[in-house]
């Protein structure tokens, strides 16, 4: 069936490090990719998505690229701050899936000053 | 404007018990679906809630039971709880049977 990779955690970074969390993809046909943000205590919360092949979300300084070629959807920033310090998924909806999202097992991004 | 309400926040269950969760969607939202997230892992689907019917499942026993009031708000029941149905619940709720998912802060239950 459809699933998600992401890489394991934690990653520990410092204040204005590069960041990339790798997430590829299981699924038939064409998914749409989404990254979803788990602050501490709290939900999840939408932080970018692209629904098509070479598309590429962002939002908040996050990027990321649908790759079909390789399967991928890799989270970067290029400065990270201490605020960004929480957990991130990936996640996809799929023909197979419907309108539920199956998720990574997430990545949790610890970020000091 | 409210988010996704979600109660309680909290609960602890003795084994073999039965709990309810309840899930108020985002004003103007009318689908509700339901995610148990175990610790350590990413959220899995547990079903969808649309026009008051089920309308897609996940990989659940079916110990696990909802519904949908015409208020668009939503139940979640568990019977016969297990150890292992220790989790937080999530509530995610859209417009429509598509995407633009807002989840709520989630009930933490615990299973002694």
């Amino acid at each position: 069936g459809d699933s998600v990779t992401q890489m394991e955690g934690p990653v520990t970074l410092s204040e204005e490090a590069f960041l990339t969390i790798n997430c590829t993809y299981t699924a038939t046909g064409y998914p749409s990719l989404f990254w979803y943000v788990q602050y501490p205590g709290e939900g999840l919360q939408l932080l970018l998505k692209a629904t098509k092949a070479d598309d590429k979300g962002s939002n908040k300084g996050f990027e990321a690229t649908y790759r079909k070629e390789t399967t991928s959807f890799h989270l970067e920033k290029g400065s990270v701050q201490v605020s960004d310090s929480a957990v991130y998924f990936c996640a996809l909806t799929s023909n197979q899936a419907g309108t539920a999202l199956i998720f990574g097992k997430g990545t949790t991004l610890s970020v000091s000053s | 404007d409210a988010g996704v309400t979600q109660s309680p926040t909290h609960l602890i269950k003795t084994r073999g018990q039965q709990v309810t969760l309840r899930c108020s969607p985002k004003s103007g939202h009318d689908t509700v679906s339901w995610y148990q997230q175990a610790l350590g892992q990413g959220p899995q689907f547990i079903f969808q809630y649309y026009e008051e019917e089920e309308r897609q499942r996940g990989n659940f026993p079916d110990r696990f039971s909802g519904h949908q009031f015409p208020n668009y708000s939503s139940e979640l029941n568990v019977n016969a709880l297990l150890l292992g149905d220790s989790a937080l619940y999530l509530c995610a709720s859209s417009q429509g049977l598509g995407y633009g998912y807002t989840f709520g802060s989630g009930t933490r239950l615990t299973v002694v």
